[in-house]
């Protein structure tokens, strides 16, 4: 199984901010991965995939890259609607998601 | 517009059955691979199942291999999942999605609970 570790566990920033989230794979998983937004009550909402495409619909202020074993979720400009938990997911072997990170907007 | 509309979930005693179901509208259900991913209260996600366009592959998680079984009827539009011997680690909101190699469209959620 390919374990995804995603850092910081937390995030507090303000509006404005910029936002780096972390996701490492015990493997490669060469560009297969992807990153989901989910809000409290809500479904994941897929934002980019294949390491770096956004998905339909997500803000340009979303950017993901990396490849390999180590990815990055960056949020250029943070937004108080981006209060969210964000998790990794790999499709290289099986399917797997990362632990999850918080982002709190203060 | 895009739906997928679980029902099914509810309150079952370990060791008992529950059958969730999954109507799609809004894309060709056909053409697409389906699967289910679960959610334990406050926890991450966890994929579950998942099948090819007519069912001829379908593949599940190790924690529930041998105990749920997915499947789907593409004259309805439907997905369902068949979970037997369910244990209290069960417990979980479970999600269909479409899966497009990612998970891009998801239902809301059923919760199953499982509890003497």
């Amino acid at each position: 199984e390919i374990v995804l570790t995603q850092s910081p566990a937390t995030l507090s920033l303000s509006p404005g901010e910029r936002a780096t989230l972390s996701c490492r794979a015990s493997q490669s998983v060469s560009s297969y991965l992807a990153w989901y937004q989910q809000k409290p009550g809500q479904a994941p909402r897929l934002l980019i995939y294949d390491a770096s495409n956004r998905a339909t619909g997500v803000p340009a202020r979303f950017s993901g890259g990396g490849s390999g074993t180590d990815f990055t979720l960056t949020i250029s400009s943070l937004e108080p609607e981006d209060s969210a938990v964000y998790y990794c997911q790999q499709r290289s072997y099986w399917k797997t998601f990362g632990q999850g990170t918080k982002l709190e907007i203060k | 517009e895009v739906q997928l509309v679980e029902s099914g979930g509810g309150s079952v005693q370990p060791g008992g059955s529950l059958r969730l179901s999954c109507s799609i509208s809004g894309f060709t259900f056909s053409s697409y691979w389906m699967g289910w991913v679960r959610q334990a209260p406050g926890k991450g996600l966890e994929w579950v199942a998942n099948m090819n366009q007519d069912g001829s592959k379908k593949y599940h998680g190790d924690s529930v291999k041998g105990r749920f079984t997915i499947s789907r009827d593409n004259a309805k539009n439907s997905l369902d999942l068949q979970m037997n011997s369910l244990r209290a680690e069960d417990t979980a909101v479970y999600y269909c999605a479409r899966d497009n190699d990612y998970f891009d469209h998801w239902g809301q959620g059923a919760l199953v609970t499982v509890s003497s």
